[in-house]
């Protein structure tokens, strides 16, 4: 079983630009998070999709992130215009089901953003 | 504000058995305790969960006190792979809340 995809590995831009990342879950699973650390800081959790609907997106920022789940599949995260304080490495993590308590999520190996 | 209380680093040799605690006085009934790890810049790893028994899986054993205001994690014979951060979370199946864990440094 493949596990959680992002891309991609690295991003560097300018202040200003737009980033896009991109996470693929684990087939089959309907939850999908998106999470962030900034340097010196903890993990922090941006916002949470069940299948292609917004759950929880108490932890995004501001209005510059706009994340979508289209068809309930892969999901993509755009910072538009980025920041420096948006310089950071955003995990993505996945999940099957919430019922039950067997909630352990997935993560993938992140993408590292440079906003210089 | 993360609900867990770990200690901000510990030392274990290797071959040991490391006993990582966590204090979770605040825990509600529907709450399960979680434990995920760091690698050093790797994406979270998952190890193991409980609700009131104790766990065991072929990662490590997870011991929840009776009244369920504290844990360990116990990851048996440590080896130097196991040097990582480890957060204990506890959550509704929700979203994880990450405190600072504890950096396990296993030595040679």
């Amino acid at each position: 079983e493949a596990g959680v995809t992002q891309f991609p590995s690295h991003s560097v831009i300018e202040k200003g630009q737009t980033v896009t990342l991109r996470c693929d879950p684990i087939s089959g699973h309907d939850n999908l998070y998106w999470y962030r650390r900034v340097m010196g800081k903890e993990i922090k959790f941006l916002l949470h999709f069940v299948k292609e609907s917004k759950q929880d997106e108490s932890g995004m920022p501001n209005n510059r992130f706009l994340a979508e789940r289209t068809g309930g599949t892969y999901s993509t995260l755009k910072v538009q215009p980025a920041e420096l304080e948006d310089s950071g490495v955003y995990f993505c993590a996945s999940s099957r089901s919430l019922a039950g308590g067997d909630n352990e999520q997935f993560f993938g190996p992140g993408t590292r953003l440079t906003v210089l | 504000d993360a609900k867990t209380t770990q200690p901000p680093s510990m030392d274990c040799a290797e071959g040991r058995a490391a006993n990582l605690p966590c204090n979770h006085s605040t825990i509600s009934g529907n709450e399960y305790v979680y434990w995920y790890r760091q690698i050093h810049s790797q994406g979270p790893q998952y190890i193991i969960h409980g609700l009131k028994n104790n766990e065991t899986n072929e990662m490590a054993s997870l011991i929840i006190t009776e009244d369920r205001k504290s844990s360990t994690l116990i990851l048996p014979h440590a080896t130097l792979r196991d040097t990582a951060v480890y957060y204990c979370i506890v959550t509704r199946d929700d979203k994880i809340i990450f405190g600072k864990g504890t950096r396990l440094h296993i030595l040679p």
